[in-house]
C-alpha cells in the first residue's frame, strides 16, 4: 500500500521554464512534507520542507505548495536550470519514520 | 564534518549467501534508518535504530536484520540472499528520528546485485 505517490515517474522540461513536480497521498495524519533530490551513484540529499499548518513554502527557485483538502503536494522550480536534472523524491513524515514516493526523474534540456 | 558513510559502495554476491553493510553516521547522530531502493519502488524503509534499539521496523522479512553499535555505527544483514534483493541499500543520520522533525542525512548508498 503506497502511501505516498508521484504517479509521474518522469517529466522534461526547457531550461528557463517551470517544473512542477506533483505528489499526492492518502494519510491525513501526516504533518510534515520534505523532497529530496537524487542524483545518479550519490544519496538522495534534502532540498526543502513544509509542515501541514502551511500551505505555502519558498527557498530561492524551489517552492513548495501543500494542499491537505486534495492531500496533495507539489514542488516549482523556476527558473529550471539543467544541474537540476535529478530524480525527486517527496516523503512524509509518519510515526516515527519518513515514508517515501516512487520518485521522478526530472529531465531539464537546453 | 564527515558524513554519512557506507561500505561497501558496491558488492555483487550470489543467491543463498548473506551480506553485511555497514553505515556510519555524522558524528553526533543517534539515528540511523536503512531505505532499500528498486526501480519503480521508491525508497522502502527497512528499519530504524535508536541508541542502539531498533525503534521502528519496515515490512520486510525477517532475513533482513540490522543493529547498531554504542558509537552509533549500524550494520544491516541480508540472509539467504534472492536475486530481488538486488537493490540500492542507503542509511540515513539524523539527530534524534526522521520522524522528530529533524533532517535526516544520507550516505552515497551500497550497490547490491545477487546473481
Amino acid at each position: 500500500d503506497q502511501q505516498v505517490k508521484q504517479n509521474s515517474p518522469s517529466l522534461s522540461v526547457q531550461e528557463g521554464r517551470i517544473s512542477i513536480l506533483n505528489c499526492d497521498y492518502t494519510n491525513s495524519m501526516f504533518d510534515y512534507f520534505l523532497w529530496y533530490k537524487k542524483y545518479p551513484a550519490e544519496g538522495p540529499t534534502f532540498l526543502i520542507s513544509i509542515s501541514s499548518i502551511k500551505d505555502k513554502n519558498e527557498d530561492g527557485r524551489f517552492t513548495v505548495f501543500l494542499n491537505k483538502s486534495a492531500k496533495h503536494l507539489s514542488l516549482h522550480i523556476v527558473p529550471s536550470q539543467p544541474g537540476d536534472s535529478a530524480v525527486y523524491f517527496c516523503a512524509a513524515r509518519g510515526t516515527d519514520k519518513l515514508i517515501f514516493g516512487t520518485g521522478t526523474r526530472l529531465q531539464v534540456f537546453p | 564534518k564527515a558524513g554519512v558513510t557506507q561500505t561497501p559502495r558496491y558488492l555483487i554476491k550470489t543467491r543463498g549467501q548473506q551480506v553485511t553493510l555497514s553505515c556510519s553516521p555524522i558524528s553526533g547522530h543517534r539515528s540511523v534508518s536503512w531505505y532499500q531502493q528498486t526501480p519503480g519502488q521508491g525508497l522502502q524503509f527497512l528499519f530504524e535504530y535508536f541508541s542502539e534499539t531498533q525503534r521502528n521496523k519496515g515490512n520486510f522479512p525477517g532475513r533482513f536484520s540490522g543493529r547498531q553499535f554504542s558509537n552509533s555505527r549500524s550494520e544491516m544483514n541480508v540472509s539467504t540472499l534472492e536475486l530481488g534483493d538486488s537493490a540500492l541499500y542507503l542509511c540515513a543520520s539524523s539527530l534524534q528520528g526522521a520522524g522528530m522533525n529533524t533532517e535526516a542525512f544520507f550516505g552515497q548508498g551500497t550497490r547490491l546485485t545477487v546473481v
